[in-house]
């Protein structure tokens, strides 16, 4: 079993939809989860990162964490074609610095 | 600040060639990641260094693969003898410590072993 698991896609959704974008994670000692963009030839970018049980929102973004099932999202409200691009999803355990990353999911917004 | 510098941007090189990439971190950082990323095993991490000493090289895939922090400002990934399956995009980042919340990534030098 991987460490952190997503969805691979491609996932597409309608210009002003609702994106969910879901991630699972193996080790119970992860303490801090991350969500990283990446446009197709860039390096990634920090979008969020949640620590506690719940919703995090920010702007069209909310990342939602819940420990008990190991279980991260990311919804991206009012999709835009410029969201279009692959979502990784990575987790720190608890004092370690390293991030583990998922696979990440190809999203594409269709105008 | 101008980010995480890594250089080349790309590189190509023919089997068997040593190769040397290299990374600035964003001054100040304490601490620098070496990734991989391919389409089959995704973003891997190779190696980190805390105040220019490495601390978990256990993704270092074989001992063609070196890295060296010699200073705070500057590293190295070296891959001697390099291989096809070698290729790949190898990202530097660099975080703050203590408290740092996430790693700020370079813009990566695609290799390619021919």
């Amino acid at each position: 079993q991987k460490e952190v698991e997503q969805n691979s896609g491609p996932l597409s959704v309608p210009e002003g939809a609702i994106a969910s974008l879901n991630c699972t994670y193996s080790d119970r000692g992860s303490q801090s989860f991350f969500w990283y963009r990446q446009y197709s030839g860039k390096s990634p970018e920090l979008i969020m990162f949640i620590y506690s049980n719940g919703d995090k929102e920010d702007g069209r973004f909310t990342a939602q964490l819940n420990k008990a099932s190991q279980y991260v999202s990311l919804l991206i409200r009012d999709s835009q074609p410029s969201d279009s691009a692959t979502y990784l999803c990575a987790v720190k355990k608890g004092s370690a610095r390293q991030l583990t990353f998922g696979s990440g999911t190809q999203l594409t917004v269709l105008p | 600040d101008a980010g995480v510098i890594q250089s080349p941007r790309h590189e190509v090189t023919e089997m068997g060639q040593e190769v040397t990439l290299r990374c600035k971190p964003i001054s100040g950082h304490d601490y620098l990641f070496w990734y991989r990323q391919t389409m089959m095993r995704g973003l891997e991490l190779l190696i980190y260094f805390n105040n220019n000493v490495p601390i978990d090289d256990s993704g270092m895939p074989e001992d063609r693969f070196s890295a060296k922090m010699p200073n705070a400002s500057f590293s190295t990934l070296k891959i001697q003898p390099s291989e096809p399956r070698d290729s790949a995009v190898y990202f530097c980042a660099s975080s703050l410590n203590p408290g740092a919340t996430e790693a700020f990534f370079g813009q990566g030098t695609r290799l390619t072993v021919v």
